[in-house]
């Protein structure tokens, strides 16, 4: 695998499941990132990671709760979510104040 | 909270037409990156401008920073049907960490 991963691709849960959205970037970047596309709406930064340290917290609900064990892996488990937070989830992966590269998403359907 | 402001929203054109799609904002940013993002995948960064007034090309790709750094525009020549899809404009204040998103423009060129 190259470049920045994402599983799964598609998912669609119920407003009370549990489940995680799983990132893997295999270029040696040390910072990673989660964005929340929406329909008619802009790129939203939720997270950020510098060196396994989550330094960016953009006011996101806490149903939603990041995980980075290490530089190369990141997570975003979901718990209790509602229908408007149905969107294509993006991760990205950069060297510190370098550009980003980013992930084919997973496209998440909250039912 | 900074905005960018992306027109227009949708542009469908005939292979071999030119166009221009324009970000603007009332913030100055240190740099503007484009992004063209197809379905199914996610962004993927075309140019980072940075000095105010630069003028970058990418074969039929012209992309300008205006001279505020507050604007930006991406002109395409002699469109084709593999130009098609959406494209980003998004502003960096300092740290690569935190980039400001257009709502993007969803370019359509028919054959």
């Amino acid at each position: 695998e190259t470049g920045v991963t994402q599983t799964p691709r598609h998912l669609v849960m119920g407003m009370t499941n549990k489940k995680s959205l799983k990132c893997e970037q295999h270029l040696g970047h040390n910072a990673m990132y989660w964005y929340k596309q929406s329909a008619k709406k802009p790129l939203e930064l939720m997270f950020v990671y510098n060196f396994k340290e989550q330094t960016e917290n953009n006011s996101v609900p806490s149903r939603f709760s990041p995980e980075c064990p290490n530089s190369s892996h990141l997570f975003l488990h979901l718990h209790t979510l509602q229908p408007e937070d149905s969107a294509l989830y993006l991760c990205a992966s950069s060297q510190m104040n370098n550009e980003q590269f980013f992930g084919p998403g997973t496209r998440l359907t909250v039912l | 909270t900074q905005l960018l402001e992306q027109s227009p929203q949708f542009l469908s054109i005939q292979e071999g037409e030119n166009l221009t799609v324009y970000c603007n904002s009332s913030s100055v940013f240190s740099s503007l990156q484009w992004y063209r993002q197809e379905p199914g995948e996610g962004p993927v960064l075309l140019v980072t401008v940075v000095t105010g007034g630069e003028v970058k090309k990418l074969k039929r790709l012209t992309f300008q920073f205006g001279d505020a750094r507050k604007d930006s525009s991406l002109h395409i020549t002699a469109a084709q049907p593999g130009d098609t899809g959406l494209y980003l404009c998004a502003g960096v204040r300092g740290s690569y960490g935190k980039l400001t998103f257009g709502q993007g423009t969803i370019l359509t060129v028919h054959p």
